[in-house]
């Protein structure tokens, strides 16, 4: 089944603690996303990769790093998250880039920082 | 700057009743509209999309939007709900400039349908 996932889907933790969350997609795309979603500012693109060790910021990149060693995989790094990014945060894949191309969201991750 | 207005947070309606969720866009460049899906505890779906031509568009399940550009608007229409359409609703504009596959999103719209 072509899709994207996320893991974890739910994470607690506290101020300062390093995590990473992973994105994974099987449908071969080239073009990977990270949004974050909070209630009355809908969704907001974080950081994105057009391929391989190609990457860049999105509208709010602030203490997020992100990594693209594989195609199939994207992962959202929080080196010292803090309470302001607790939030639900979407990975989505394209296999291009252009308004032709679908883009795929996975699950979902709801993360709160303590 | 690309931007989406979502009018209603929710808007709630009755099982048959018609419904129309209302968004407008603000673009400067080449309009792409979209609208998402998302039912609880699961991610985004695109619904239906405007790139060009025809300016009213359908989706597989009822619903359909109009691009009116005169009215910088895409309001999504679906002339009967079912209970199963409850979820929340993301209008948003792309903006593919070159180097960039964005979604600017919407604050959403929560449509609860009532029995």
């Amino acid at each position: 089944e072509a899709q994207v996932t996320q893991n974890p889907r739910y994470l607690i933790t506290v101020t300062g603690k390093k995590l990473t969350v992973t994105c994974s997609q099987n449908m071969n795309h080239e073009y990977m996303s990270w949004y974050r979603q909070d209630p009355g500012l809908g969704l907001r693109q974080i950081y994105y990769s057009m391929n391989v060790e190609v990457t860049d910021k999105g509208d709010v990149p602030e203490g997020y790093k992100v990594s693209r060693k594989e195609k199939r995989n994207f992962p959202l790094i929080l080196e010292s998250p803090s309470p302001n990014q607790t939030s639900l945060y979407f990975c989505a894949s394209s296999f291009g880039s252009g308004p032709s191309y679908e883009q795929y969201f996975g699950p979902g991750t709801r993360l709160t920082v303590t | 700057a690309q931007s989406v207005t979502q009018l209603d947070s929710q808007v709630p309606v009755f099982e048959e009743a018609p419904v129309e969720l209302r968004c407008n866009y603000s673009s400067s460049v080449s309009v792409y509209l979209f609208w998402y899906v998302q039912y609880p505890n699961q991610g985004l779906q695109l619904l239906l999309k405007y790139l060009s031509g025809s300016t009213l568009v359908e989706s597989i399940n009822g619903f359909e939007a109009e691009f009116n550009k005169s009215q910088t608007s895409f309001h999504l229409r679906k002339p009967s709900v079912h209970i199963s359409d409850t979820a929340e609703y993301f209008c948003a504009v792309g903006d593919f400039d070159g180097a960039t596959n964005k979604l600017i999103f919407g604050t959403g719209t929560l449509l609860a349908v009532q029995p």
